[in-house]
């Protein structure tokens, strides 16, 4: 059973528009959360992230917003860029020592200019 | 910023044979390191935690003769996918954790290995 969830494969928007991109999760034991960006043939590099006492994380263009009671997150880029096109992971974490990441599947955001 | 470098990028090999995929920290101490597998479509896959002198954790299903793990120093963890499958094919990717970040924070990512078996 998938504890981190990106029910969308893919996304396609317009360059200077807003991209929102959207994580569900099931464990409510999950203490931060994370965002990934991973070009083809490349490993993830991290994006922004935002920790369980807060609901939103502003960092630039990339904003995070969590809804503990829902237990979902969103991260929206604006305004969006053509070389925002990536893979983007949604990742959560327990914490503790060992703050193993669990991965959602991915959303892939095409920015069209 | 840390830099994790992962080696080889793409690696073709025969049935029967055994791949290492090196990880390696330059600039910082790893004590920790994860190794992750990506099906096309599919998410990165767990597949195993490396921690610096000791047995690494394997994940549930995760088998732990083919899959040997080895992190004998601060900054390297190998993987080597023994007698290799078709099915074994997939893109594998490290990641070191800085010992000297916060846990979640710390992570960073190898450039991945592209692994074909024929």
């Amino acid at each position: 059973d998938q504890q981190v969830k990106q029910n969308s494969p893919s996304l396609s928007v317009q360059e200077g528009r807003i991209s929102i991109l959207n994580c569900d999760y099931t464990n409510s034991m999950f203490d931060y959360f994370l965002w990934y960006k991973k070009y083809p043939a490349e490993g993830p590099t991290f994006l922004i992230s935002i920790s369980s006492i807060k609901d939103k994380n502003e960092d630039g263009r990339f904003t995070v917003f969590l809804n503990k009671s829902a237990k979902h997150l969103s991260l929206h880029i604006v305004p969006s860029q053509p070389g925002d096109s990536a893979v983007y992971f949604c990742a959560a974490s327990e914490g503790g020592s060992q703050g193993n990441l669990i991965f959602g599947k991915g959303t892939k955001l095409s920015v069209k200019p | 910023g840390a830099v994790v470098s992962q080696h080889p990028s793409r690696v073709i090999c025969k049935s029967g044979t055994s791949v290492k995929i090196e990880c390696r920290s330059l600039d910082f101490q790893a004590t920790t390191m994860f190794w992750y597998r990506q099906f096309p479509k599919q998410s990165l896959m767990l597949m195993a935690t490396s921690n610096e002198g000791s047995k690494a954790t394997y994940e549930q299903g995760v088998e732990k003769d083919k899959f040997l793990i080895n992190h004998a120093s601060l900054t390297l963890s190998t993987l080597t996918v023994t007698s290799a499958h078709p099915e074994d094919s997939s893109f594998y990717i490290c990641s070191a954790r800085d010992s000297g970040q916060e846990a979640v924070y710390g992570y960073t990512f190898g450039s991945g290995t592209r692994l074909t078996v024929v």
